[in-house]
Protein backbone atom coordinates (compact mmCIF):
# COMPACT_ATOMS: atom_id res chain seq x y z
CA UNK A 1 0.00 0.00 0.00
CA UNK A 2 1.37 3.38 -0.79
CA UNK A 3 2.94 5.55 2.34
CA UNK A 4 3.19 9.26 2.38
CA UNK A 5 6.25 10.63 4.83
CA UNK A 6 6.32 13.94 6.23
CA UNK A 7 9.71 14.47 7.65
CA UNK A 8 9.35 17.51 9.80
CA UNK A 9 6.54 17.43 12.45
CA UNK A 10 7.05 20.51 14.05
CA UNK A 11 8.44 23.67 12.26
CA UNK A 12 8.48 26.79 14.35
CA UNK A 13 9.45 29.99 12.42
CA UNK A 14 9.57 33.40 12.91
CA UNK A 15 7.39 36.21 10.47
CA UNK A 16 9.09 36.78 6.90
CA UNK A 17 10.95 33.17 6.80
CA UNK A 18 10.45 31.17 4.36
CA UNK A 19 9.04 27.87 4.60
CA UNK A 20 9.44 24.54 3.21
CA UNK A 21 7.83 21.21 4.31
CA UNK A 22 8.94 17.67 2.82
CA UNK A 23 6.46 15.40 1.49
CA UNK A 24 7.71 12.35 0.29
CA UNK A 25 5.62 8.93 -0.79
CA UNK A 26 5.95 5.72 -2.03
CA UNK A 27 3.94 4.88 -5.17
CA UNK A 28 4.99 3.84 -8.13
CA UNK A 29 2.32 4.66 -10.56
CA UNK A 30 0.39 8.27 -11.38
CA UNK A 31 -0.58 10.14 -8.56
CA UNK A 32 -3.15 13.07 -7.30
CA UNK A 33 -1.05 15.26 -5.08
CA UNK A 34 -2.41 17.57 -2.28
CA UNK A 35 -1.41 19.67 0.24
CA UNK A 36 -4.44 20.49 3.12
CA UNK A 37 -3.61 22.79 5.91
CA UNK A 38 -6.19 23.01 9.10
CA UNK A 39 -5.97 25.89 11.35
CA UNK A 40 -6.42 25.52 14.89
CA UNK A 41 -9.88 23.96 15.60
CA UNK A 42 -10.95 23.63 11.59
CA UNK A 43 -11.31 21.21 9.66
CA UNK A 44 -9.49 20.72 6.66
CA UNK A 45 -9.16 22.68 3.60
CA UNK A 46 -7.44 22.15 0.26
CA UNK A 47 -4.52 24.87 -0.31
CA UNK A 48 -3.52 23.24 -3.73
CA UNK A 49 -3.10 19.58 -6.18
CA UNK A 50 -1.16 19.04 -8.66
CA UNK A 51 -2.81 16.35 -11.28
CA UNK A 52 -0.49 16.65 -14.60
CA UNK A 53 1.57 19.45 -16.13
CA UNK A 54 3.54 22.19 -15.09
CA UNK A 55 5.57 20.36 -11.90
CA UNK A 56 5.05 23.74 -10.17
CA UNK A 57 1.42 24.60 -8.91
CA UNK A 58 0.28 27.38 -7.01
CA UNK A 59 -2.33 27.37 -4.40
CA UNK A 60 -3.70 29.78 -1.90
CA UNK A 61 -2.39 32.37 -0.10
CA UNK A 62 0.80 32.53 -1.48
CA UNK A 63 1.80 28.97 -0.98
CA UNK A 64 3.16 27.06 -3.89
CA UNK A 65 4.57 23.10 -4.46
CA UNK A 66 6.96 21.19 -7.13
CA UNK A 67 6.05 17.82 -7.79
CA UNK A 68 9.61 16.04 -8.64
CA UNK A 69 8.48 12.44 -10.05
CA UNK A 70 12.33 10.99 -10.06
CA UNK A 71 12.69 12.00 -6.47
CA UNK A 72 8.20 11.19 -5.29
CA UNK A 73 8.17 14.01 -3.77
CA UNK A 74 6.04 17.63 -3.63
CA UNK A 75 7.26 19.74 -1.27
CA UNK A 76 5.62 22.90 0.02
CA UNK A 77 6.62 26.49 0.03
CA UNK A 78 6.13 29.72 1.08
CA UNK A 79 8.77 32.45 0.64
CA UNK A 80 7.34 34.51 3.40
CA UNK A 81 5.60 33.29 5.97
CA UNK A 82 2.78 35.38 8.48
CA UNK A 83 1.32 34.42 11.90
CA UNK A 84 -1.73 33.47 10.62
CA UNK A 85 0.23 30.38 8.37
CA UNK A 86 0.33 28.71 11.78
CA UNK A 87 -1.67 25.54 11.41
CA UNK A 88 -0.92 22.13 11.04
CA UNK A 89 -0.36 20.86 7.42
CA UNK A 90 -0.92 17.69 5.60
CA UNK A 91 0.25 16.10 2.06
CA UNK A 92 -2.03 13.69 0.40
CA UNK A 93 -1.56 11.01 -2.23
CA UNK A 94 -4.69 9.57 -4.43
CA UNK A 95 -3.29 7.16 -7.18
CA UNK A 96 -4.96 7.73 -10.39
CA UNK A 97 -6.71 4.32 -10.11
CA UNK A 98 -8.38 3.54 -7.26
CA UNK A 99 -10.36 6.05 -4.67
CA UNK A 100 -8.30 5.77 -2.18
CA UNK A 101 -6.47 8.86 -0.65
CA UNK A 102 -3.63 8.72 2.25
CA UNK A 103 -2.58 10.83 3.94
CA UNK A 104 1.30 11.85 5.75
CA UNK A 105 1.36 12.25 9.45
CA UNK A 106 1.11 16.28 9.22
CA UNK A 107 3.25 18.90 10.31
CA UNK A 108 2.66 21.35 12.72
CA UNK A 109 4.32 24.75 11.22
CA UNK A 110 3.92 27.99 14.58
CA UNK A 111 4.43 31.16 13.03
CA UNK A 112 6.07 34.04 15.73
CA UNK A 113 4.77 37.43 15.45
CA UNK B 1 -18.13 24.46 2.85
CA UNK B 2 -18.61 21.59 0.53
CA UNK B 3 -22.34 20.51 1.84
CA UNK B 4 -20.99 18.09 4.71
CA UNK B 5 -22.39 17.87 7.72
CA UNK B 6 -21.16 15.60 10.76
CA UNK B 7 -23.31 14.43 13.73
CA UNK B 8 -22.85 14.36 16.52
CA UNK B 9 -19.64 17.14 17.01
CA UNK B 10 -18.52 15.76 20.53
CA UNK B 11 -19.58 12.59 22.06
CA UNK B 12 -18.53 11.26 25.03
CA UNK B 13 -19.19 7.39 25.64
CA UNK B 14 -18.25 4.77 27.90
CA UNK B 15 -15.56 1.28 26.84
CA UNK B 16 -18.30 -1.70 25.31
CA UNK B 17 -21.09 0.51 23.90
CA UNK B 18 -22.02 0.97 20.38
CA UNK B 19 -21.84 4.32 18.79
CA UNK B 20 -22.69 5.38 15.21
CA UNK B 21 -21.51 8.75 13.61
CA UNK B 22 -22.93 10.20 10.72
CA UNK B 23 -21.90 12.19 8.20
CA UNK B 24 -24.39 13.90 5.36
CA UNK B 25 -24.01 15.19 2.08
CA UNK B 26 -26.12 17.30 -0.25
CA UNK B 27 -23.77 17.42 -3.27
CA UNK B 28 -24.72 14.39 -4.48
CA UNK B 29 -20.85 13.07 -4.67
CA UNK B 30 -20.16 9.28 -5.31
CA UNK B 31 -17.57 9.03 -2.98
CA UNK B 32 -17.21 8.80 0.65
CA UNK B 33 -14.73 8.70 3.21
CA UNK B 34 -13.91 8.20 7.35
CA UNK B 35 -10.87 9.12 8.35
CA UNK B 36 -9.37 9.33 12.41
CA UNK B 37 -7.17 12.11 12.85
CA UNK B 38 -4.52 11.41 16.12
CA UNK B 39 -1.22 13.39 17.14
CA UNK B 40 1.66 11.63 15.33
CA UNK B 41 -0.23 9.92 12.76
CA UNK B 42 -2.07 12.27 10.64
CA UNK B 43 -5.22 11.18 9.12
CA UNK B 44 -5.69 7.45 8.62
CA UNK B 45 -8.32 6.17 6.17
CA UNK B 46 -10.88 3.93 8.33
CA UNK B 47 -13.35 2.60 4.90
CA UNK B 48 -14.40 4.31 2.07
CA UNK B 49 -17.59 4.01 -0.16
CA UNK B 50 -17.21 4.18 -3.53
CA UNK B 51 -21.41 3.83 -4.13
CA UNK B 52 -24.52 3.01 -2.27
CA UNK B 53 -23.85 -0.45 -0.62
CA UNK B 54 -20.60 -0.29 -1.74
CA UNK B 55 -17.41 0.33 1.09
CA UNK B 56 -14.42 -0.69 1.43
CA UNK B 57 -11.73 -0.94 4.08
CA UNK B 58 -9.11 1.32 4.76
CA UNK B 59 -5.85 0.62 6.72
CA UNK B 60 -7.43 1.21 10.21
CA UNK B 61 -10.74 -0.71 10.07
CA UNK B 62 -10.65 -3.00 12.79
CA UNK B 63 -13.37 -2.25 15.00
CA UNK B 64 -15.23 -0.27 13.07
CA UNK B 65 -18.01 -1.17 10.56
CA UNK B 66 -19.74 1.49 8.09
CA UNK B 67 -22.85 1.15 5.77
CA UNK B 68 -24.23 3.57 3.22
CA UNK B 69 -27.36 2.98 2.24
CA UNK B 70 -28.50 6.28 0.74
CA UNK B 71 -25.96 8.40 -1.77
CA UNK B 72 -25.70 11.12 1.05
CA UNK B 73 -25.63 9.04 4.29
CA UNK B 74 -22.41 7.56 5.24
CA UNK B 75 -22.43 5.62 8.94
CA UNK B 76 -20.05 4.73 10.87
CA UNK B 77 -20.23 2.42 13.67
CA UNK B 78 -18.04 1.36 16.60
CA UNK B 79 -19.47 -1.87 17.47
CA UNK B 80 -17.71 -1.84 20.72
CA UNK B 81 -15.89 1.26 21.63
CA UNK B 82 -12.62 1.33 22.85
CA UNK B 83 -10.23 3.98 24.69
CA UNK B 84 -7.95 3.27 21.83
CA UNK B 85 -10.82 5.06 19.59
CA UNK B 86 -10.77 8.47 21.35
CA UNK B 87 -9.84 10.64 18.18
CA UNK B 88 -11.23 13.17 15.66
CA UNK B 89 -13.18 11.58 13.26
CA UNK B 90 -13.84 13.11 9.96
CA UNK B 91 -15.75 12.74 7.19
CA UNK B 92 -14.22 13.68 3.25
CA UNK B 93 -16.51 13.31 -0.08
CA UNK B 94 -15.27 13.48 -3.27
CA UNK B 95 -16.88 13.49 -6.71
CA UNK B 96 -16.05 12.96 -10.10
CA UNK B 97 -12.82 14.85 -9.86
CA UNK B 98 -9.89 14.07 -7.61
CA UNK B 99 -10.30 16.60 -4.88
CA UNK B 100 -11.60 15.67 -1.26
CA UNK B 101 -13.99 18.01 0.96
CA UNK B 102 -14.01 17.34 4.29
CA UNK B 103 -16.29 17.72 7.42
CA UNK B 104 -16.62 19.58 10.30
CA UNK B 105 -14.97 16.60 12.36
CA UNK B 106 -16.65 14.23 15.28
CA UNK B 107 -14.49 14.46 18.52
CA UNK B 108 -15.58 11.49 20.19
CA UNK B 109 -14.16 10.31 24.00
CA UNK B 110 -14.13 7.35 25.04
CA UNK B 111 -14.52 6.50 29.03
Amino acid sequence: AQSVSQHNHHVILSEAASLELGCNYSYGGTVNLFWYVQYPGQHLQLLLKYFSGDPLVKGIKGFEAEFIKSKFSFNLRKPSVQWSDTAEYFCAVNPVNNNDMRFGAGTRLTVKP
Amino acid sequence: DAGITQSPRHKVTETGTPVTLRCHQTENHRYMYWYRQDPGHGLRLIHYSYGVKDTDKGEVSDGYSVSRSKTEDFLLTLESATSSQTSVYFCAIKGAGPVAFFGQGTRLTVV
